[in-house]
């Protein structure tokens, strides 16, 4: 199975800040990556697919980027909604793998 | 609007069995691929398996191959999930997931999901 390594695994981030998440995949994956946000108690919200493909109705301040085995998750202005756990997958292959989230808290 | 709607969960012991269903409606179930995902207590999303569109192919992750049936009923617009033999790990919150198309392995929407804790 393709391994999926975020990092960080916390961030403590102010409004306003600039975030960034990374994945990286343990083999080539090409663009086969998606990100989510989840929030306590809810199911994961689609935000990111073909690593930089914002999926409608996402805002603009998401945005996602990299292929083959390295890949960002950006945040240019954190917003209040915004904090959350943050997660990557691979669908390049099966079994289909998520990282291990990345939790985003207020400092 | 695209719904889904998982129910089933419970409390069931070591080697017993559970059986999930998701009801959908918001779109074309026949045209879609579903899976589902489960997570943990506090852990991180872990993908079951995954059956296409026209039911014809089917995918599992390796822990619950030969335990899980993935199965889907068009007529009832329905997603399912048997789970055999289950076990102390299989313990999470189960969500359904609709594929964003046919085929592409990632997912645009998801239900609520329904707790399974498996336990002596």
């Amino acid at each position: 199975d393709i391994q999926m390594t975020q990092s960080p695994s916390t961030l403590s981030a102010s409004v306003g800040d600039r975030v960034t998440i990374t994945c990286r995949a343990s083999q080539n994956i090409n663009n086969w990556l998606a990100w989510y946000q989840q929030k306590p108690g809810k199911a994961p919200n689609l935000l990111i697919y073909e690593a930089s493909t914002s999926e409608s109705g996402v805002p603009s301040r998401f945005s996602g980027s990299g292929s083959g085995t390295e890949f960002t998750l950006t945040i240019s202005s954190l917003q209040p909604d915004d904090f959350a756990t943050y997660y990557c997958q691979q669908y390049h292959s099966y079994s289909l793998t998520f990282g291990g989230g990345t939790n985003v808290e207020m400092k | 609007h695209v719904q889904l709607v998982e129910s089933g969960g419970g409390v069931v012991q070591p080697g017993g069995s559970l059986r999930l269903s998701c009801a959908t409606s918001g779109f074309t179930f026949s045209s879609y691929g579903m899976h589902w995902v489960r997570q943990a207590p506090g852990k991180g999303l872990e993908w079951v398996a995954f059956i296409r569109s026209d039911g014809n192919n089917k995918y599992y992750t390796d822990s619950v191959k030969g335990r899980f049936t993935i199965s889907r009923d068009i007529s009832r617009n329905t997603l399912y999930l048997q789970m055999n033999s289950l076990r102390v790990e299989d313990t999470a919150v189960y969500y359904c997931a609709k594929d964003f198309s046919t085929w592409e392995n990632y997912f645009d929407f998801w239900g609520q999901g329904t707790l399974v804790t498996v336990s002596p």
